[in-house]
């Protein structure tokens, strides 16, 4: 089966670290971006940035260039997204997506932070 | 870059058909045929309905079908069915090794 899985629910308090995943599934990780999607309660969908697991090749959108990391490791066809410094404000459920050809979506990973 | 402008909300009767609409530019709708729409019911992941402007993957229903007129596009469902109640999200490429959404439209099945 062709699918995205995602790493579970993580509840932080501010200032912490976190890296959530995005494991692929079916079909060939390598060749295809994932973009990494953030949705804040209430609120509609934010494209992140993305990474091309065969060379790791990233683009960040500006609003989340510096407050992010995005990685993968090609090996086990898992894809990172990563917060050094955990706010408030990054609440939101975290989305990881193949937009290109059939897009493909994982199920989600809530993140929650607060003190 | 700025979202894809949509209406916040459509409504439309059961058996009707509705069309919303998806305004970009010049630089990412009207250059590319990547844009994709995605339906989202409330605490679940969002689900493809088109893909690349007119495409429709298995799954999706056949009352969903996509278009495009110069930097807009647009997803009409047709037949409405209570179950269409949802929110929907456009996405387009933007050439600039980036994607964009559209803030969302809440459509009430009436």
């Amino acid at each position: 089966e062709v699918q995205l899985v995602q790493s579970g629910a993580e509840v932080k308090n501010p200032g912490e670290s976190l890296k959530i995943s995005c494991k692929g599934s079916g079909y060939s990780f390598t060749t295809y971006w994932i973009a990494w999607v953030r949705q804040k309660p209430g609120k509609g969908l934010e494209w992140m940035g993305r990474i091309f697991p065969s060379d790791s090749d990233t683009t960040y959108s500006p609003s989340f260039r510096g407050q992010v990391t995005i990685s993968a490791d090609k090996s086990t066809s898992t894809a990172y997204l990563q917060w050094s410094n955990l706010k408030a404000s990054d609440t939101a459920m975290y989305y990881c997506a193949r937009l290109e050809g059939i897009p493909l979506w994982g199920q989600g990973t809530l993140v929650t932070v607060s003190s | 870059q700025s979202a894809l402008t949509q209406p916040a909300s459509v409504s439309g009767s059961l058996g009707q058909s509705i069309t919303i609409s998806c305004t970009g530019t010049s630089s990412d709708v009207g250059s590319y045929n990547l844009v994709s729409w995605y339906q989202q019911h409330p605490g679940k992941a969002p689900k493809v309905m088109i893909y690349e402007v007119n495409k429709r993957p298995s799954g999706a229903s056949n009352r969903f079908s996509g278009s495009k007129s110069g930097n807009t596009v647009s997803l009409t469902i047709s037949g409405l069915q209570a179950e269409d109640e949802a929110d929907y999200y456009c996405c387009s490429y933007t050439g600039s090794s980036t994607w964009v959404f559209g803030g969302g439209t809440k459509l009430t099945v009436l």
